[in-house]
């Protein structure tokens, strides 16, 4: 099976632009998690869905969304973006029914912003 | 509120057994992982504990659970320079709604001397 495929892997933007990034989940996994990875803050929770829904969202401002299409497949949207968003991108896929599914991550997207 | 705390460093000499701890603050975790991280790259799950099991072993891994402690360690036997990397602790939490979350760990960075 393919693992979960982020796209693009870089990227370079500037202050107040916005941004989409995407995800690929391994075939058959419904949920897909968000996370954000900056050397001061650590490996953070951005959102997770499952079957089109957004299930649940972490801590961070309104500028940051997501969707998920009937097929899986993933992308998060960061507008109005800001020099502290400068981060690896990182998003998980699991079948998502039950407790016991662990997360599998992909390479993330190195979003850099100047 | 949960969190997840690790020592930052950990050097080894090639061929020695390496430990990484980890202590988890919240009592209803109920599955526990351990990722690795190479540069340039995402997460990859390297193993993963119910929260009853004291003990799993995989291979060169050995991962311990203290549940009254809410301490974790892992353990790599015969360590390797391809082991070098930056290893995660993280915990699922329930969000409710069907849907969990990852809290991870700072990471600690194992060196291997050659």
């Amino acid at each position: 099976k393919a693992g979960v495929t982020q796209t693009p892997r870089y990227l370079i933007k500037t202050r107040g632009q916005q941004v989409t990034l995407s995800c690929s989940p391994i075939s058959g996994h419904r949920s897909v998690s968000w996370y954000q990875q900056t050397p001061g803050q650590g490996l953070q929770f951005l959102f997770e869905y499952f079957s089109e829904t957004q299930r649940n969202k972490g801590n961070f401002p309104g500028r940051f969304s997501g969707r998920q299409f009937s097929n899986s497949r993933s992308e998060m949207n960061v507008s109005t973006l800001e020099l502290g968003d400068s981060a690896l991108y990182l998003c998980a896929s699991s079948e998502g029914q039950t407790r016991n599914q662990p997360q599998h991550f992909g390479d993330g997207t190195r979003l850099s912003i100047l | 509120g949960e969190d997840v705390e690790q020592s930052l460093f950990l050097s080894v000499r090639e061929g020695d057994s390496s430990v990484i701890n980890c202590t988890y603050t919240d009592s209803s975790s109920t599955y526990l992982y351990w990722y690795k991280q190479e540069p340039g790259a995402g997460l990859q799950l390297l193993t993963y504990i119910f929260s009853n099991m004291d003990m799993k072993q995989d291979q060169r891994l050995t991962v311990l659970l203290n549940k009254k402690d809410k301490h974790l360690s892992l353990r790599i036997a015969d360590t390797q320079t391809g082991d070098s990397a930056i290893y995660f602790c993280a915990e699922k939490n329930d969000s409710g709604a069907g849907s969990y979350q990852l809290t991870f760990g700072k990471g600690t960075k194992l060196s291997v001397i050659p």
